[in-house]
């Protein structure tokens, strides 16, 4: 079964503007994390948020962590056509961080 | 560094032939993984590794085996293939053991079974 369930299943946006996606996860996380698959190819990491962490960011990318809603967001602002792929958010849990377990992830179009 | 490769890039098999898939890592890492993944949805994990000689099972493992005997490479088995298992494979590594580390992904195997 799946842990994270991303919201929207599906985003189309205009390039320039921001795009955000949410993640909501149901047990106890040692971290979180965001990938972006683009189509066709495997998963790219993108950023990693620990369980006693609330914000982080990167470049173009800000992610947030509130675990007593057990739910993830991530923020790409200023968005441009090679941001469209899909994008899925991964939980490790407290007792084998080195296992994630996948989101049916976001389908993101960035249209020019 | 070549970071996680996947052998071969696609193949058709029919209903009850096996076939093994190859990954190697060349970037020392601890940790492997299988994962599929099916139209529409996430990945899904099949089999892991925590080392050379372990193995376990993830999430979806039935119909499946594998086997690390050298740190570097993960092999998945499909030992009487079934249309279920029509899927994309992905295989991933990560770091040293006790740190979460981000995970690295091959760029998959697409596998019809017919």
């Amino acid at each position: 079964s799946q842990q994270g369930e991303e919201d929207p299943q599906a985003l189309s946006i205009q390039e320039g503007e921001n795009a955000t996606m949410n993640c909501s996860y149901k047990t106890s996380i040692n971290n979180l994390q965001w990938y972006r698959q683009n189509s066709g190819r495997g998963l790219v990491h993108l950023i990693l948020i620990r369980s006693n962490e609330r914000e982080k960011h990167s470049g173009r990318l800000r992610v947030t962590l509130d675990t007593s809603k057990k739910s993830s967001s991530l923020l790409i602002t200023a968005s441009r056509a090679a941001d469209t792929a899909s994008y899925f958010c991964a939980t490790a849990d407290m007792d084998s961080s080195y296992k994630l377990i996948f989101g049916s992830g976001t389908r993101l179009l960035v249209r020019p | 560094n070549a970071g996680v490769t996947q052998t071969p890039k696609f193949r058709v098999l029919k209903t009850g032939q096996s076939m093994t898939l190859l990954c190697a890592q060349d970037m020392n890492h601890e940790y492997m993984y299988w994962y599929r993944q099916d139209p529409g949805m996430g990945l899904r994990l099949i089999h892991y590794s925590v080392g050379e000689g372990t193995t376990a099972k993830g999430e979806v493992p039935d119909g499946y085996n594998v086997s690390r005997l050298k740190k570097q490479n993960f092999l998945l088995g499909l030992e009487s293939a079934a249309p279920s298992q029509t899927s994309v494979y992905f295989c991933a590594s990560s770091g040293p053991t006790g740190i979460p580390y981000e995970q690295y992904f091959g760029p998959g195997t697409r596998l019809t079974v017919t």
